[in-house]
């Protein structure tokens, strides 16, 4: 079945990087696009960052844009968020997401979600 | 950027009908998104492109998108259907073009 698991969260300082990576199993991963969401503790959704399914677009929100890489390894069926410059407020569970449809051009409504992973940001 | 409302709460009698709106400027004019979060749990699509329903959910969830509002209701409302309910849609020509709604709690 679909499936996406998100791994690389852990403990971090402010200003620091890390490296988090959703692996995915199920489907032709190269024609789907693909993004990262986060959900600080109790709070609502917010976008990160989204690639298309040929990784040749990607759009960024502007709370991370020049600060976040999103990239993809279609060899591997691996999404990938590089984060730098990390804020306290980046403190989220992370989760990876898979569009709906196939071989779009412009992001849409995402079917499967990874079970995410846990960034917390902390001196 | 594109901004979108929902109200925090609504409270709804197991078999009625709850009601989830979301406010945005011609928000008509754009495709809505629904996803429906339980505690500790990822988003689960249950809405796409305004009144889709994806495969697997059930037909008491449905929507509509007119003017400025957006919405979701959910008919003979069970206790299975408490939790959060977020709607999104995507402002191409925006500093943050993907954007999810704050999100509405379903109490039943």
């Amino acid at each position: 079945q679909v499936k996406l698991v998100e791994s690389g969260g852990g403990v971090v300082q402010p200003g620091g990087s890390l490296r988090v990576s959703c692996a995915a199993t199920g489907f032709t991963f190269r024609s789907y696009g693909m993004h990262w969401v986060r959900q600080a503790p109790g709070k609502g959704l917010e976008w990160m960052a989204f690639v298309r399914y040929d990784g040749d677009k990607k759009y960024y929100s502007a709370s991370v844009k020049g600060r976040f890489t999103i990239s993809r390894d279609n060899s591997k069926n691996t999404v990938i968020l590089q984060m730098s410059s990390l804020r306290i407020e980046d403190t989220a569970v992370f989760y990876c997401a898979k569009e709906l449809r196939s071989g779009t051009y412009a992001p849409g409504p995402t079917d499967t979600w990874g079970q995410g992973t846990l960034v917390t940001v902390s001196s | 950027s594109y901004v979108l409302t929902q109200s925090p709460s609504v409270s709804v009698a197991p078999g009625e009908t709850a009601t989830v709106t979301c406010g945005g400027d011609n928000i008509a004019a754009k495709s809505v998104h629904w996803y429906q979060q339980k505690p500790g749990q990822a988003p689960v699509l249950v809405i796409s492109y305004d009144r889709d329903r994806p495969s697997g959910i059930p037909e008491r969830f449905s929507g509509s998108n007119s003017g400025n509002t957006a919405t979701l209701s959910i008919s003979r409302v069970e206790a299975g259907d408490e939790a959060d309910y977020f709607c999104q849609v995507w402002d191409s020509g925006s500093d943050n073009p993907y954007v999810f709604g704050p999100g509405t709690r379903v109490t039943v």
